[in-house]
């Protein structure tokens, strides 16, 4: 079965220098999730989407921003870099229309690392 | 910040059950229990989901209080790829996000 894919998997930049990480979501389903994941810490909330429009903010700095496309794929885009953005960086998607639980799945993540 | 709270880490035996315990006294009547856990180096993985009654699915079952302010996840036989940090996460559905709390460590041993 079709799962998450996120793209890069591994990412390595430069304190003040711009990132852009995609997420493409499950066939069918509607909505988007990034997590934040520091190193040693617990999976953190940052944004989702549904239908294309943000639906819950979580935690996010105001320099990363991320949007849900047409094909319903998202990207997380995150400028002026700093060290303490190094994490792994996961996108989970969920079907409105699957259980009333909605189960989440998530994608492999994208180690950034920020020098 | 989590709803629940669980032990740090607990260790069992290969091929032996395992109760990992949680509590969430403050879920409300509509919320329902979701069990997520991290494999090493890998995104979180859904295992099991309730509201009232006990669960059982291929992976796992779900013992629910009658109170509703604890349960426990029962894994039957533990293999060494269960070992994971294993999340129960007091859930109020609604497409919303998912908050982590800190998770049981379990350590399987052969």
């Amino acid at each position: 079965a079709a799962g998450v894919i996120q793209s890069p998997r591994h990412l390595i930049k430069e304190k003040r220098e711009t990132a852009t990480l995609k997420c493409y979501p499950i066939p069918r389903h509607d909505t988007v999730y990034w997590y934040q994941q520091g190193p040693g810490q617990d999976p953190q909330f940052l944004i989702s989407f549904y239908e294309k429009m943000q639906s819950d903010k979580g935690s996010i700095p105001d320099r990363f921003s991320a949007q849900q496309f047409s094909d319903y794929h998202s990207e997380l885009n995150m400028s002026s870099l700093e060290l303490g953005d190094s994490a792994l960086y996961f996108c989970a998607s969920s079907s409105i229309w699957g259980s009333k639980a909605n189960e989440q799945f998530f994608g492999p993540g994208t180690r950034l690392t920020v020098l | 910040d989590a709803k629940t709270t669980q032990p740090n880490s607990m260790e069992s035996n290969e091929e032996e059950p395992v109760h990992l315990p949680c509590n969430h006294s403050t879920i409300s009547g509509t919320d329902y229990i979701h069990w997520y856990r991290q494999l090493p180096s890998q995104g979180p993985e859904y295992v099991i989901h309730g509201l009232t009654s006990n669960v059982n699915n291929r992976m796992a079952s779900l013992a629910i209080a009658e109170d509703r302010k604890s349960s426990t996840l029962i894994l039957h036989r533990a293999t060494l790829r269960d070992a994971a940090v294993y999340y129960c996460i007091d859930y109020g559905g609604s497409q919303g996000n998912l908050i982590f709390g800190k998770g049981t460590k379990l350590s399987v041993k052969p």
